[in-house]
This record gives C-alpha cells, structure tokens and sequence, in this order.
C-alpha cells in the first residue's frame, strides 16, 4: 500500500478547462508539497502546505488535515501546463513519501 | 540569485564501476536533499545533509553515500554500480529547516545510465 495516492493517473484536458488533481495520504504528516516536473526532468516546487490553502497565479492549492486530503487546481489551463504533477509529503521531518504523478496534457 | 546546479548532467557507466555526482546548493541554503526518480519506484529520498552532516537517510544500501562540504557542495558517491541504478539523480536545497519542510529549489538533476 502505497503511502500517498494521486489521482488521477493521466490528465487530458483542453485549453481553458478548470483541471483538479487529487492527493490522499495514510501518515500523519508535517508539511505536503506540490511538485512540477516537465519533461527533461527539472522539478519546480509549487506549494508547500500544512493548513488551508494556498493560491500563486492560475494555482490553488488546499489540504484537508482530518480527511487527509489535498488538492492541486489549475483554473484556466494552457499547454504550458501539461506537465508531471508529483504531490509528496513529509512525516516528522524524517520520512518522505512520495505519489507517482499525475501526467497532465493541456490541448491547445 | 544563480539556481541549483548538479555535475554531470549525463552519465554512463558499466557494472561494478563507482560513480560521484555534485551538486551546488543556492547560495547561502545550508540544506542538501538527494533523491532518485526511476520509472518504476517514482521519486525516492536518499539523503539530507546540513553543516557537513548527514541529517536524513532514506532506505538505500550502503552503496549509497554522500558528502557536505563547508560550502553548502554536496556530493554523492554510488559504489559497486548495478542495472538497477539507472536514475534520474535530483538534488534540491533550502534554507536549513531540511528536506520537505520547506521550499525546495531543485537542480536539473544528473541523468545515470548503467550497462
């Protein structure tokens, strides 16, 4: 059993559309990040969070700490957006787990 | 501000060779996290290091090694080289809090192949 489940899996969505990717996780936990990966593999941060919710451009970001929940939407997506979105969290600052991704394809 | 730089970007190597890849943090981040992305575990915490030791370690053998220098530079050393390490190797630095407790500015990551 995975630790921190992403869905869904593969994203395809056309430009304009609100898109939502989810992120549950089992373990308790001190911080959830975001993360941005394109293809060539650099990794951008997106958010950190640990309460409530967060908001950077076309980004929002929220965490449900009871239900051990976040969510990732892009409001107005753009084919700049397609990319790997990895969500990953931090357990005591000692343990890091990790989802598999949500592959994200924005049609122009 | 200059981003966060690793050495080499590509790398091949065979079987049972010994490989050292670098990274140099943001300037004035004391924090240095490693980790290996492969297709088939996804993305995999190595190890943090802060002031020259090693504060983390993710669930790797011992071929598995790393280093801080006094100037935020890390290094990680892979011994005794198998299939299996062909990786995708990402540093990311921060300030001090450690790995994933804050922001983490990651490098372009040294791409590892092994024959």
């Amino acid at each position: 059993k995975n630790e921190v489940e992403q869905s869904p899996q593969n994203l395809t969505a056309q430009e304009g559309e609100f898109i939502t990717i989810n992120c549950s996780y089992s373990v308790g936990i001190s911080a959830l990040h975001w993360l941005q990966q394109h293809p060539g593999g650099g990794i951008v941060s997106l958010f950190m969070l640990s309460s409530g919710k967060k908001k950077h451009g076309r980004l929002i970001a929220t965490i449900n700490i009871q239900e051990k929940h976040s969510s990732l939407h892009i409001t107005a997506s753009h084919p700049r957006d397609s990319a790997v979105y990895i969500c990953a969290v931090s357990k005591g600052g000692n343990q890091f787990y990790f989802g598999t991704g949500t592959s994200l394809t924005v049609i122009p | 501000k200059a981003g966060v730089t690793q050495t080499p970007r590509y790398l091949i190597k065979t079987r049972g060779q010994q490989v050292t890849l670098s990274c140099s943090p943001i300037s004035g981040h004391r924090s240095v996290s490693w980790y290996q992305q492969t297709p088939g575990q996804g993305l995999q915490f190595l190890f943090e290091y802060f002031s020259e030791t090693q504060r983390n370690k993710g669930n790797f053998p011992g071929r598995f090694s790393g280093r801080q220098f006094s100037n935020s530079r890390s290094e990680m050393n892979v011994s005794t080289l198998e299939l299996g390490d062909s990786a995708l190797y990402l540093c990311a630095s921060s300030r001090g809090r450690g790995a994933l407790q804050e922001t983490q500015y990651f490098g372009p990551g040294t791409r590892l192949l092994v024959l």
